[in-house]
């Protein structure tokens, strides 16, 4: 297998609402990520998890909060968000998240609207 | 911290010809380079990478090079067709930082035929 899935595709939710989007792979790969992508804009890292322990959070606001519970899965769980994190999220994986640089392979993204 | 700045943000080319994308990275520590193609409404798929000790790469139509001294790099894309047009972001990624990557804002590439 070697994609990384994403679910829901699509995900409306309203502010007061608790949610979690889902991100799997069967690569091997040891490095999971969140990005969030606005239109017409580039990803932007939200967190990075090396080897089931998250390294990176690029001070995303504690309505985002994200789990990798195996190797495999990732989560971010949402919670009280606002209408402005209407956006795609993008997971990604690599076989670590090193220093020599690898390559990520990104999902197809939860398509995220906030009412 | 990194700042990767991607010219042109639009492009168009006629079916056939060339189109280079050129990016330019502020971090000399940075030493990978992908690039990613975006159509609407699909995912970044990766197409090209380079690493800091390799000057140019190249994949059939597609080839990336690398100048470190001035910290550029470019995509370039020959014999374009139809199906290349999309969103193309080049990235660098920070080594101390493990693998984040910073985009560049993206070019639209339109292949005319």
């Amino acid at each position: 297998d070697t994609e990384v899935t994403q679910t829901p595709k699509h995900l409306v939710m309203g502010m007061t609402n608790k949610k979690s989007l889902k991100c799997e792979q069967h690569m091997g790969h040891r490095a999971m990520y969140w990005y969030k992508q606005k239109a017409k804009k580039p990803p932007e890292l939200m967190f990075v998890y090396s080897y089931e322990k998250l390294s990176i959070n690029e001070s995303v606001p504690s309505r985002f909060s994200p789990e990798c519970p195996n190797s495999s899965l990732l989560n971010l769980h949402l919670h009280a968000l606002q209408p402005e994190d209407s956006a795609l999220y993008l997971c990604a994986s690599s076989r670590s998240s090193g220093t020599s640089g690898y390559e990520q392979y990104f999902g197809p993204g939860t398509r995220l609207t906030v009412t | 911290g990194e700042n990767v700045e991607q010219h042109p943000s639009t492009l168009s080319v006629q079916e056939g010809d060339s189109a280079v994308i050129k990016c330019t990275y502020s971090d000399s520590a940075s030493n990978y380079f992908p690039w990613y193609k975006q159509e609407l409404g699909k995912r970044p798929q990766l197409i090209i990478d380079i690493r800091s000790n390799v000057g140019e790469k190249k994949d059939q139509r597609i080839a990336v090079t690398l100048n470190k001294t001035a910290k550029h790099f470019s995509l370039h894309i020959t014999e374009t067709q139809p199906e290349d047009s999309a969103v193309y972001f080049c990235a660098a990624s920070i080594r101390e930082y493990g693998n984040k990557l910073v985009f560049g804002a993206g070019t639209i590439l339109r292949v005319k035929s």
